[in-house]
């Protein structure tokens, strides 16, 4: 089955730059989108189409796509970024395109 | 404003039928532009998608879990339902519903529920 891989963790001390990686096969040929989720809370989209920012997503928040990664940048990490973030994208083998989810990557801002 | 809410039980014991409604307000779910999905997501770990539906009724459900999933949807109530058959312990999850948007090589949730914690237990 089809897999998007992410790691696990990253960390950054505030005001840095984070950056997040998704890989798979299939993403040169399907959008990726990327949700941020914090405790108790459900996800958020924050980047759709690789690098488009929805209303009200601060401008700190960035996405890019080369071959097979794509990657979530945060600039100017702040306190409140510190969440998890998933990477989302589709296999599109089939009649419909099947739902991918990567394992989430925890940012800490130390 | 789009808002989903789920809503059934918290608490299903293992071998029976775990069941679950979505109810849409501020939008209507037979809107020719987006499926309805279900996503759920066992504590401590990531997400996972269930599977979709159309307002008109058409499915489509993840391979992983397709023996055991049903979703219909009510346009009448602007509802749409999961059903997850012979649960175990390993379904137990926070399970929210979301407006899946699908285009072509696109597809993903704008709007999501607040979710709903399932726990498989007898």
């Amino acid at each position: 089955s089809y897999e998007l891989t992410q790691p696990p963790s990253v960390s950054v001390s505030p005001g840095q730059t984070a950056r997040i990686t998704c890989s798979g096969d299939a993403l040169p040929k399907q959008y990726a989108y990327w949700y941020q989720q914090k405790p108790g809370q459900a996800p958020v989209l924050v980047i759709y189409k690789d690098s488009e920012r929805p209303s009200g997503i601060p401008e700190r928040f960035s996405g890019s796509s080369s071959g097979t990664t794509v990657t979530l940048t945060i600039s100017g990490v702040q306190a409140e970024d510190e969440a998890d973030y998933y990477c989302q994208s589709a296999d599109s083998s089939g009649t419909y395109p099947h739902v991918v989810f990567g394992g989430g990557t925890k940012l800490t801002v130390l | 404003q789009l808002q989903l809410q789920e809503s059934g039980p918290g608490l299903v014991k293992p071998s029976e039928t775990l069941s679950l409604t979505c109810t849409v307000s501020g939008g209507s779910i037979s809107s020719s532009s987006y499926y309805w999905g279900w996503i759920r997501q066992p504590p401590g770990k990531g997400l996972e998608w269930i599977g979709s539906i159309y307002y008109s009724g058409s499915t489509y459900y993840n391979p992983s879990l397709k023996s055991r999933v049903t979703i219909s949807v009510d346009t009448s109530k602007n509802q749409f339902s999961l059903k997850l058959s012979s649960v175990t312990a390993a379904d137990t999850a926070v399970y929210y519903c979301a407006r899946h948007l699908i285009a072509a090589a696109a597809t993903h949730f704008d709007y999501w529920g607040q979710g709903t914690l399932v726990t498989v237990s007898s």
